[in-house]
């Protein structure tokens, strides 16, 4: 059964890079499926980051595109989030996922979030 | 910019049936977009329920029902139960790896 576990600072000051990973347990991420980052602001919808699969170039929000890297380190089994230049509308839980994926053509494209871990919730705050 | 439109709030009584749905701000969803659905009671994370349109996931009841109703997906509780009163959420594909989530819709049971 895949587990995740997102961690990182709880408080970021404005300005600065929010930095967070994913342990991923029970699957290796090099082995397939999609894998992603998803925030809730506090009282607020759910909003999409980003996606990205081993071996391929990252999907991301085009709202965020210019301040988010999603990475992946297969030697750690870990999914990473660093988002620049935050401000307090950055203050949210954020949740990393397992996306299962459909069949296009020749080629995989991410479709829905299987499993989620707990989240995090990050202020941002001076 | 797409905008994926859910209704804000639905009341249901008990063993009563609802139906939330998911639109666009501009066009049609189709199976294409391959909606999904999703859970989420307050202070857990979001459970998938319902993926490529109409199959249920792994554990869930089926009472939970997926479909495209006219130019919207749509997700029906037949029979609702009130540990159903949470926030129901949908996702359609874009297409080129781009997710939208809908706003939200809170399902009250009473």
């Amino acid at each position: 059964q895949v587990h995740l576990q997102e961690s990182g600072p709880g408080l970021v000051k404005p300005s600065e890079t929010l930095s967070l990973t994913c342990d991923v347990s029970g699957y290796s991420i090099s082995s397939g499926y999609f894998w992603g980052w998803i925030r809730q602001p506090p009282g607020k919808g759910l909003e999409w980051i980003g996606t990205i699969h081993y071996g391929r170039s990252p999907y991301y929000n085009s709202s965020l595109q210019s301040r988010v890297t999603i990475s992946i380190d297969t030697s750690k089994n870990q999914l990473s989030l660093r988002l620049s230049s935050v401000t307090a509308a950055d203050t949210a839980v954020y949740y990393c996922a397992r996306i299962g994926g459909h069949l296009y053509g020749n080629t995989w494209y991410p479709e829905y979030f299987e499993h989620w871990g707990q989240g995090t919730l990050v202020i941002v705050s001076s | 910019q797409t905008v994926v439109t859910q209704e804000p709030s639905f009341s249901v009584s008990p063993g009563g049936t609802v139906t939330l749905t998911c639109g666009l701000s501009s066009g049609s969803v189709a199976t294409n977009h391959y909606p999904s659905w999703y859970q989420q009671t307050p202070g857990q994370p979001p459970r998938l329920l319902i993926y490529r349109t109409n199959i249920r996931s792994s554990g869930v009841p089926d009472r939970f029902s997926g479909s495209i109703l006219g130019n919207k997906a749509a997700l029906t509780i037949t029979g609702a139960q009130a540990d159903d009163e949470s926030d129901y959420y949908c996702v359609l594909d874009m297409g080129s790896g781009i997710s939208v989530f809908g706003g939200g819709t809170k399902v009250t049971v009473l």
